[in-house]
């Protein structure tokens, strides 16, 4: 079973419109992440969420918001896409308290706008 | 503002040799740095640190960090070329409300010739 799924893998939409990518998690955590890995690699924290609250990292747009029907499901929605958001996002999720080693990564959603 | 720099950025070597990559931070609410692999898909875990000085070993890597210096190295011995990927550094904030996330550094590509 796969630990943190996220849907779709690949994605090429135009400029303009706007476009959701899906994340579950079935390990019972209770904080998901949304990551931006562009195409130098770079791997940047978007958001964090657990049930109580949402942490914003200040430099995403406001065009991206994350939205979490329940504990299981942090989905990301983009609206009015722009070439520059051309990127792998990936979701992750990880158990309350710390340990780095079990935050889980996803299988990134290769997003290409043209 | 939290930073994580890596050094070299892109590093080739032959295979049998032996590198070295380097991480260092300047972040606020440090809980621990971790080493990640990255080939085609998401990062994959390698190791976590939280004390310093103690080497953790797995294989022919071994990594160790300084929290005086803020830094931390990895090392990889008889290099093969499975070995190629992108070496991504990041360190563990508390960021609130219970949530912790990764701080990752621009990674180190590394390629192995054989």
């Amino acid at each position: 079973d796969t630990a943190v799924s996220q849907t779709p893998k690949y994605l090429v939409t135009q400029m303009g419109n706007d476009k959701s990518i899906k994340c579950e998690q079935n390990l019972g955590h209770d904080t998901m992440y949304w990551y931006k890995q562009d195409s130098k690699k770079f791997l940047k924290i978007m958001f964090s969420y657990n049930n109580k609250e949402l942490i914003i990292n200040e430099t995403v747009p406001n065009r991206f918001s994350p939205k979490s029907p329940d504990k299981a499901h942090l989905n990301l929605h983009i609206n009015s896409l722009e070439l520059g958001d051309s990127a792998v996002y990936f979701c992750a999720s990880s158990p309350p308290g710390y340990s780095g080693n079990t935050i889980y990564f996803g299988e990134g959603s290769w997003l290409t706008v043209v | 503002e939290d930073k994580v720099v890596q050094s070299p950025l892109s590093l080739v070597v032959h295979e049998g040799d032996t590198v070295t990559l380097n991480c260092s931070y300047e972040v606020t609410n440090f809980r621990s740095l971790l080493w990640y692999k990255q080939e085609k898909k998401a990062p994959t875990f390698l190791f976590m640190l939280t004390s310093s000085g103690i080497e953790k070993k797995s294989g022919r890597l071994s990594s160790i960090l300084d929290k005086k210096e803020l830094s931390s190295i990895l090392n990889i011995t008889a290099t093969q070329t499975g070995d190629s990927a992108i070496y991504l550094c990041a360190v563990l904030l508390y960021s609130g409300a219970g949530s912790y996330q990764l701080t990752f550094g621009k990674g180190t590509k590394l390629s192995v010739i054989p």
